[in-house]
């Protein structure tokens, strides 16, 4: 069974800090990775993707994957209390579905 | 360019009752794909419809059905619904039958009682 694990937190970070979020997924033939952003009560919002083995930077945000490991993580730069939501991974073999984590919790204290 | 809608917002059913939720798909996207999110859990995947065709089924039972119409846009239907069913039901767009980079809607909650 396809598995993706993230620490459920509350991850709690001071503000203009740096927050970094873990995924660790099961299934080796994994090759789409994306992070979404969710707020209470509101739907996934996607923030980020990545594809290659590396770093991809897109404003305050960087998503790392290393799929030797069977790794990515999120890295928030200049954490704002806007940030503070859940953060869920999703991992997407090819042809096949989304299987998304539990989420981590992220509050960014002012 | 229009986002993917959902309807309704809220719905209370009881016990042994059917819903039919709908999703209409984002402008220039042909797959749909649905997702249940329980209260502090991740989505889980229900299924996807690509060009009107299922295309990839969770494990979810069969009374958890769907539809695709030509426009794209697509219907949930879940009949004798049970406690557990009480959700909140997603709905994503994609473009192409392997649906990478997905967008949700805003979802419909769904309590039973």
């Amino acid at each position: 069974q396809k598995e993706v694990e993230q620490n459920s937190g509350p991850l709690s970070v001071p503000e203009g800090a740096i927050a970094s979020l873990n995924c660790t997924y099961s299934d080796r033939g994994s090759q789409s990775f994306f992070w979404y952003r969710q707020y209470s009560g509101k739907s996934p919002e996607l923030i980020m993707s990545i594809y290659s083995n590396g770093d991809k930077e897109d404003g305050r945000f960087t998503a790392q994957l290393n799929k030797a490991s069977q790794y990515v993580s999120l890295l928030i730069r200049d954490s704002q209390p806007s940030d503070s939501a859940t953060y869920l991974c999703a991992v997407k073999v090819y042809g096949q579905n989304f299987v998304f984590g539990p989420g981590t919790r992220l509050s960014v204290l002012p | 360019e229009t986002g993917v809608t959902q309807s309704p917002t809220h719905l209370i059913k009881t016990r042994g009752q059917q819903v039919t939720l709908r999703c209409s798909s984002q402008s220039g996207h042909n797959t749909v794909s649905w997702y249940q999110q329980a209260l502090g859990q991740g989505p889980q995947f229900i299924f996807q419809y690509y060009r009107e065709e299922e295309n990839g089924r969770g494990n979810f039972p069969p009374r958890f059905s769907g539809l695709q119409f030509p426009n794209y846009s697509s219907e949930l239907n879940v009949n004798a619904l049970e406690l557990d069913d009480s959700a909140l039901y997603l709905c994503a767009s994609s473009l192409g039958g392997s649906g990478d980079e997905q967008f949700f809607g805003p979802g419909t909650r769904l309590t039973v009682l």
